[in-house]
């Protein structure tokens, strides 16, 4: 699997937007972006993945670069709950595939001031 | 249906000794995934399964573990003759076919 940088940690104060960066410049043309965070104690937790277009879910939004080198996983407005580490991964999105599993990094710890 | 199940939550066993931990995955999830996590890192691949055959192991894996998947459903993890440098945070998660995986709240094993 092509591999990911992510700052190791970032801050945020509560109810501003906030902007999680993401490299990946060996990235293939069939990987797909996947973000995943883990609150403290928990099990990771699946966010957002894309292709090539930018996403939008409930939890967050993924602008990816036109290049795809690089993505940003943004949070608009950051609660004390979104504190977590975050987890920027490529994928093989083969849906039938045998290659299945997520390759971790050491993500970016997300602390959010009140 | 909750979600991923591990049982149980904590394990403090002695040196030596084996364990093992059981996972119940999302009832029409067919893949299944174990991970191992220390502290400070993110987690690290071990296995997956897609229904009862286990696809994928990594190096990590020594012969001392070994996991099943009997029938395709739950899986259990056994760790064989335990060492201290076990001690960890063990996960499993399920997914349909190779979407988005979901998450147990993980076994702390602490090998003393």
């Amino acid at each position: 699997d092509a591999k990911t940088t992510q700052p190791n940690s970032m801050e945020s104060n509560e109810e501003e937007p906030v902007h999680l960066p993401c490299n990946h410049s060996t990235i293939s043309g069939t990987d797909y972006i996947h973000w995943y965070r883990q609150l403290p104690s928990q099990g990771p937790e699946y966010v957002i993945h894309g292709l090539t277009s930018n996403v939008n879910n409930r939890m967050a939004s993924l602008a990816i670069a036109e290049d795809r080198k690089s993505s940003t996983l943004i949070l608009h407005r950051a609660t004390l709950r979104d504190a977590a580490v975050y987890y920027c991964i490529l994928k093989l999105m083969n849906y039938g595939g045998s290659q299945g599993n997520l390759i971790f990094g050491k993500g970016t710890k997300l602390s959010v001031k009140p | 249906d909750t979600g991923v199940s591990q049982d149980p939550r904590h394990k403090i066993t002695k040196r030596g000794q084996n364990v093992t931990f059981r996972c119940d995955p999302i009832s029409e999830h067919n893949r299944l995934y174990w991970y191992r996590q220390t502290l400070g890192q993110g987690p690290e691949f071990l296995t997956y399964f897609q229904n009862e055959a286990q696809l994928e192991k990594s190096r990590l894996l020594s012969d001392r573990f070994s996991a099943e998947r009997p029938k395709g459903s739950f899986s259990t993890l056994e760790i064989q003759r335990t060492e201290q440098g076990d001690s960890a945070m063990y996960l499993c998660a399920s997914s349909l076919w190779n979407t988005e995986a979901f998450f147990g709240q993980g076994t702390r094993l602490t090998v003393v």
